[in-house]
């Protein structure tokens, strides 16, 4: 049974660096086809997809944002972390991390799809 | 954020077809699949079609995806009261480590 857990702060300060950690469980993030990633949502809005990491380490960023994350991926403890800096209170949202699966007969970083999902953490940005 | 456009609202009573679109353009629907994603108010969105049509196990079958150039739709057919929800599309984009970009997704009622 795969499980997924986001923990860290529910409040932070704008400029402040936010770190949070996915738990997981019920797969390796070493197993070929294999990746986890982050996805946010505002209050009220649309998801945004923010990063993943594949079973082969390679990362990918949202370009909007890769100058500010961090993704480390810490496979003897089953979680991977995400740290985000300069935070602003435009980032106040729901953060969910997610397993990804690569679909049959495909083979790049575009051929997974998120189908095991967090429960996800609010963070609000405020001073 | 979002580079894949959907309509904002969509409504049917018990048992209608609801259809939902999602139009992108040739760096993301139209090179490579797409997925979609039902959100469950004050749930964490969950998989309901990847890879343009395919249905992970446990969904039911009244909920059909398709594809055609740069837009996609996703279908319901006889809409039940627990499919009123939040729905996604997504896709990756082409480019050299392009991002995954979602729809601005669309809010289903059953009227």
């Amino acid at each position: 049974q795969i499980t997924l857990k986001e923990s860290g702060p529910t409040l932070v300060k704008p400029t402040q660096t936010l770190t949070l950690t996915c738990t997981f469980s019920g797969f390796s993030l070493s197993t070929d086809g294999v990746a986890v990633g982050w996805i946010r949502q505002p209050p009220g809005k649309a998801l945004e997809w923010l990063t993943i990491v594949y079973w082969d380490d390679d990362k990918r960023y949202s370009p909007s944002l890769k100058n500010r994350l961090t993704l480390i991926r810490d496979s003897s403890r089953n979680q991977v972390v995400l740290v985000m800096t300069n935070m602003d209170p435009v980032d106040t949202a729901t953060y969910y991390c997610a397993h990804g699966t690569r679909r049959p007969s495909c083979s790049g970083g575009t051929c997974y799809h998120f189908d095991y999902w967090g429960q996800g953490t609010l963070v609000t940005v405020s001073s | 954020q979002s580079v894949l456009t959907q309509p904002p609202s969509a409504s049917g009573t018990p048992g209608q077809r609801v259809t939902i679109s999602c139009s992108g353009s040739s760096s993301n629907i139209g090179s490579n699949t797409l997925n979609w994603y039902q959100q469950l108010p004050g749930a964490a969105p969950k998989l309901l079609i990847y890879n343009d049509n395919q249905r992970p196990s446990g969904v039911p079958d009244r909920f059909s995806g398709s594809k055609s150039g740069t837009s996609a739709s996703l279908a319901i057919s006889e809409i039940q009261s627990e499919d009123e929800a939040d729905y996604y599309c997504a896709a990756w984009d082409a480019s050299r480590k392009g991002p995954l970009v979602f729809g601005t997704g669309t809010k289903v009622t059953v009227l």
